[in-house]
């Protein structure tokens, strides 16, 4: 595998299940950033892991709970979502935070029923 | 604060046209970073150039070619000879040190274009 992974694809999920989504990057980074895309809104910054610490979050609600157990994997957890948390669900990851390039994985499509 | 202005929501050219996309950012700083990506519709960004802002050059990359001109804070995309597979929405994107936060990025609205055969 190369670049940033993300795990699944897609997913339809009822208000009430609960669901991870994973992220993996091989290209040895140290930062990884969650964005959430909505259906004609800008891209959302969501949280941001540097060197497994978290150093952002950006008023997300208590229902997406990121977990980063190392510098090459971030999930974020949902739990008890409402239909408008449906959208693409992009991570990213960075050599550094100041100025360094966000490479994207290809994103998780997310339908919350 | 910063701020990324595309104009353009939507260009529809035909192919082997050249295109322009427009972007226009502000920002206080006196050091910041500039991106623009390309979003397919299996929906992955991907990274085609970032220009720190005391390089002025401008860069070219095949077809592609990028025009950073600070005096009028814009740094625009154009493609040569679009074909089918340019199809995308494009975004350009600003980091700077606003609100203490270096590294975040702000992304325009994007542009759709749509190449057509």
């Amino acid at each position: 595998e190369t670049g940033v992974t993300q795990t699944p694809r897609h997913l339809v999920m009822g208000m009430t299940n609960k669901k991870s989504l994973k992220c993996e990057q091989h290209l040895g980074h140290n930062a990884m950033y969650w964005y959430k895309q909505s259906a004609k809104k800008p891209l959302e910054l969501m949280f941001v892991y540097n060197f497994k610490e978290q150093t952002e979050n950006n008023s997300v609600p208590s229902r997406f709970s990121p977990e980063c157990p190392n510098s090459s994997h971030l999930f974020l957890h949902l739990h008890t979502l409402q239909p408008e948390d449906s959208a693409l669900y992009l991570c990213a990851s960075s050599h550094k935070l100041q100025g360094g390039t966000q490479y994207f994985g290809p994103g998780t499509r997310l339908l919350v029923l | 604060a910063q701020k990324v202005t595309q104009a353009q929501t939507e260009i529809s050219v035909v192919e082997k046209e050249d295109v322009t996309l427009d972007c226009v950012y502000e920002t206080r700083d006196t050091t910041y970073y500039l991106f623009w990506y390309k979003q397919p519709p299996s929906g992955e960004l991907v990274f085609l150039i970032r220009r720190n802002s005391f390089d002025e050059q401008n860069e070219i990359s095949g077809r592609y070619s990028w025009n950073f001109q600070k005096s009028t804070s814009s740094f625009n995309f154009t493609i040569t000879a679009s074909q089918v597979v340019d199809s995308a929405v494009y975004f350009c994107a600003l980091s700077d040190s606003s609100g203490g936060s270096n590294y975040k990025l702000t992304f325009g609205k994007g542009t759709l274009l749509t190449v057509n055969p």
